[in-house]
């Protein structure tokens, strides 16, 4: 089974400030983790993924993650964010094995740009 | 376009009705899923098909059924034993082999 925690439920920064969330997960499985972003009312868009290879990661809109296989954590950072990357950011974890994409999320990070 | 439709994109139901949740995809993808999103929780596994005619629980399968007789389509019915039906639910199908999965717009079903 698998668990993953988003340390901070809500996170508010200034525009063009650095922003980083945190997710840490558990699982007795190897997995493949993902950074998902939902904008009100609607469905996930994924930012981007980890697979294997290079930890440091890089995704849309500016955003990267590094993988840390000791401390078990996927942190999310953007060097200067916008006004339009508030949204509510999600972890996500999905086993090696298997054919289906079943994934286990993190409860989620409110990200709030201020002007 | 390729991509997945779910809909009504808003449901409203008195408590005790059964309604059904349309998801169609049109990727060609193998398998498909339920999630139901809660605020605070993240979302929640309800049910997934790997192939036409079968499907697996997921995390919260209660109060909930699944079909998918068709490639295309996976839809959910949330019955009337669902103690708490009202939620965001979202849809996602993904490819066999493949490593992302992608999602539909949700519906928020509202039960009264």
């Amino acid at each position: 089974a698998q668990s993953v925690t988003q340390l901070d439920s809500q996170v508010p920064v200034f525009e063009e400030a650095p922003v980083e969330l945190r997710c840490n997960y558990s699982s007795s499985v190897s997995v493949y983790l993902f950074w998902y972003v939902q904008y009100p009312n609607q469905g996930l868009q994924l930012l981007l993924k980890y697979l294997s290879g290079s930890t440091l990661v890089k995704g849309i809109n500016g955003f990267e993650a590094e993988f840390n296989k000791s401390q078990t954590s996927f942190h999310l950072r953007k060097p200067s964010v916008h006004i339009s990357d508030t949204a509510e950011y999600f972890c996500a974890v999905t086993p090696f094995s298997g054919s289906a994409r079943q994934l286990t999320f993190g409860s989620g990070t409110q990200l709030t740009v201020l002007p | 376009d390729g991509g997945i439709t779910q809909s009504p994109k808003y449901l409203f139901r008195k408590e005790g009705q059964n309604v059904t949740l349309s998801c169609e995809q049109n990727l060609n993808h193998d398998a498909m899923y339920w999630y139901r999103q809660d605020p605070g929780q993240g979302l929640r596994l309800i049910y997934y098909s790997q192939i036409v005619n079968d499907f697996q629980k997921g995390d919260i399968a209660e109060g909930y059924s699944v079909s998918r007789e068709k490639k295309e389509s996976f839809p959910l019915t949330v019955t009337s034993a669902q103690k708490n039906p009202t939620a965001f639910y979202l849809c996602a199908s993904s490819l066999q082999g493949n490593t992302e999965a992608f999602f539909g717009q949700g519906t928020r079903l509202t039960v009264v």
